[in-house]
């Protein structure tokens, strides 16, 4: 069973709908939980924190997470085509801990003008 | 500021070759991570270092080394490349503890072993 599962998608959504990008994960002591973007041929680049049960929103972006059900999603208000690129999923221990985060094979989100 | 820097960008090996991956960042982060990217694997963690003087292995270390050679410098060595180790790889950093899953990456290393 891998520890951080996603969908790899593609995901399309039309330009202006809301994009749902979805995450499970294995491990119940699992405390930190954190989105990446990442456009092809480049770096991942950290867009989301969230540590604590409920939405956590950011312009355009809000993560919502329910540890009871091991489940974590983004949401992308008012999608743009610059939105397109795979948005992976990380999941890791409680701060100060082990520092080691498990990454989900991430979601490849198209956004079509 | 650079952030985080790799080198080379682009390397081509032949089996059995050796090379060093170099990676700064100048961001006073305690702790650096090297990971491996494959299609359909995701980001897998090779080694990582939570500070200077200290490193542990990840999910995949086997066939390589890492030294930490002071708070701004990790590297990562391939002693005798196999085919198996061409991917992308990815030197990350975070200030930890407390936030640890924080992490900014490097611009990659695009590596093949023929």
């Amino acid at each position: 069973q891998k520890e951080v599962e996603q969908n790899s998608g593609p995901l399309s959504v039309p330009e202006g709908a809301i994009a749902s990008l979805n995450c499970t994960y294995s491990d119940r002591g699992s405390q930190s939980f954190f989105w990446y973007r990442q456009y092809s041929g480049k770096s991942p680049e950290l867009i989301m924190s969230i540590y604590s049960n409920g939405d956590k929103e950011d312009g355009r972006f809000t993560a919502q997470l329910n540890k009871a059900s091991q489940y974590v999603s983004l949401l992308i208000r008012d999608s743009q085509p610059s939105d397109s690129a795979t948005y992976l999923c990380a999941v890791g221990p409680r701060r100060g801990g082990y520092q080691k985060v498990t990454f989900g094979i991430g979601t490849k989100l198209q956004v079509i003008p | 500021n650079a952030g985080v820097t790799q080198t080379p960008k682009f390397q081509v090996l032949k089996t059995g070759q050796s090379m060093t991956l170099q990676c700064a960042q100048d961001m006073n982060h305690n702790s650096m991570y090297w990971y491996r990217q494959d299609p359909g694997m995701g980001l897998r963690l090779i080694y990582y270092s939570a500070s200077e003087g200290t490193t542990d292995k990840g999910e995949v270390p086997n066939g390589y080394n890492v030294s930490r050679l002071n708070k701004r410098e990790f590297s990562l060595r391939l002693e005798s490349a196999a085919p198996s180790q061409t991917s992308v790889y990815f030197c990350a950093s975070s200030d930890g503890p407390g936030v640890t899953g924080e992490l900014f990456f490097g611009e990659g290393s695009r590596l093949t072993v023929l």
